[in-house]
């Protein structure tokens, strides 16, 4: 099983500012299976990166994710307030598909 | 518009069953797999359980293997997701997925399965 490990567990940080969001796996991931997810209270997942760096249908720039291998990286160049929410890495190269335990990112 | 919307959910006793659905509208239901990933309260995303678009292959975590059955019905663009000899710790928010490739890229909102005597 491929563990992913995200870090830091909480985020805090102002608007405006830029956030950078790590997702750490056991073992090497092909870039193309390698997703974030953004969880806003009481609603479902959205995908917001696909392939480690193709922002999804209707993702605002801002949001942006790079890295290879065991590395990958959610950036978010300027914080807007509704951004202060949950974000997921997720990995579906490999049965079982696995999520990392999630970063949380709240207003300083 | 892509809609996923699940149903089912409910208070279970320990070692009770549970079906849950997933309609599927807005797309070609029988052209895409996919996936349950479930919640518990609190916690982060757990991957349950798989199915190709034709119904043919399924997989399943180890914690639901035995237990748990994902079946489709294409004619009725339905998911469903048999589940038996439910535990405490499957109380959850049970997500069906749409699955491209092998990515889940739209979810519908969740039903709430709470297992408890």
């Amino acid at each position: 099983e491929i563990v992913l490990t995200q870090s830091p567990g909480t985020l805090s940080l102002s608007p405006g500012e830029r956030a950078t969001l790590s997702c750490r796996a056991s073992q090497s991931v092909s870039s193309i299976s390698l997703a974030w997810y953004q969880q806003k209270p009481g609603q479902a997942p959205r995908l917001l990166i696909y392939g480690a760096s193709s922002r999804a249908t209707d993702i605002p720039d801002r949001f942006s994710g790079s890295g290879s291998g065991t590395d990958f990286t959610l950036t978010i160049s300027s914080l807007e307030p509704e951004d202060f929410v949950v974000y997921y890495c997720h990995q579906h190269l490999t049965s079982p598909y696995t999520f990392g335990q999630g970063t949380k990112l709240e207003i300083k | 518009e892509v809609q996923l919307v699940e149903s089912g959910g409910g208070l279970v006793k320990p070692g009770g069953s549970l079906r849950l659905s997933c309609a599927g509208s807005g797309f070609t239901f029988s052209n895409y797999a996919m996936n349950w990933v479930r919640q518990a309260p609190g916690k982060g995303l757990e991957w349950v359980s798989f199915i190709t678009s034709d119904g043919t292959y399924s997989y399943y975590a180890d914690s639901v293997k035995g237990r748990i059955t994902i079946s489709r019905d294409n004619a009725k663009n339905a998911l469903h997701l048999q589940m038996n000899s439910l535990r405490v710790e499957d109380t959850a928010v049970y997500y069906c997925a749409r699955v491209r490739g092998s990515l889940s890229d739209f979810w519908g909102q969740g039903t709430l399965v709470t297992v408890s005597s």
